[in-house]
């Protein structure tokens, strides 16, 4: 089972920064917390991950609170094209390095 | 651009024969590919991870016999629908990672639509 809980859909408006939460309560010490979002009939696409320390990267923004039980993604300035199904997932360790996906967050940019 | 490469995109066959769909690393070795399956409107859900050299490893409730997995070079990792039925069709997702650590994302390819009638 995946170890985050997402909101199941937010909209956001063209041009704002989007803000998605994630709660993963029960992350170990040494689990990384990934995203990745998914566009319509296409692979899931890597944005960003970290594991205590706050990320930024051309795509996004990751903040993770110093507990690590949870985290927000930041699309800075969000267009049309960022509308998708954005999933985060905690990399269990013990795997073979395999993601869990959950349902993720619809989000839904709307000009 | 892609660092992971999937063929065909989209196949239509019909009930009973097999399909072949072919996982590529572009620029990198990967001994572990990772196999996914999703239905529509569902999530992502692991089938197999696919190990070079070995045999793979099924998650539960897939079965191995319809669903070969063939991981024949660090580059390539093929997965074949035997006697395929319209049940099976589905979007066929691979990933694989550049690095063998937890801190080394997947990449995922762009998956196959098959529809078998």
């Amino acid at each position: 089972d995946a170890k985050t809980t997402q909101p199941p859909s937010m909209d956001c408006a063209e041009g704002r920064a989007a803000n998605l939460p994630c709660n993963h309560s029960t992350i170990s010490g040494n689990e990384y917390v990934y995203w990745y979002r998914q566009i319509h009939s296409q692979g899931p696409q890597y944005i960003i991950h970290g594991l205590k320390n706050n990320e930024t990267n051309e795509m996004a923004s990751l903040i993770i609170t110093e507990d690590r039980k949870s985290s927000t993604l930041i699309l800075p300035h969000a267009t049309l094209r960022d509308t998708a199904v954005y999933y985060c997932i905690v990399r269990v360790t013990g795997s073979q390095g395999n993601l869990i996906f959950g349902k993720g967050t619809k989000l839904s940019v709307k000009p | 651009g892609a660092v992971v490469s999937q063929h065909p995109s989209w196949v239509i066959c019909k009930s009973g024969t097999s399909v072949k769909i072919e996982c590529r690393s572009l620029d990198f070795q990967a001994t572990t590919m990772f196999w996914y399956r999703q239905f529509p409107k569902q999530s992502l859900m692991l089938m197999a991870t696919s190990n070079e050299g070995s045999k793979a490893t099924y998650e539960q409730g897939v079965e191995k016999d319809k669903f070969l997995i063939n991981h024949a070079s660090l580059t390539l990792s093929t997965l074949t629908v035997t006697s395929a039925h319209p049940e099976d069709s589905s979007f066929y997702i691979c990933s694989a990672s550049r690095g063998s650590s937890y801190n080394s994302p997947l990449h995922f390819g762009n998956g196959t639509r098959l529809t078998v009638t």
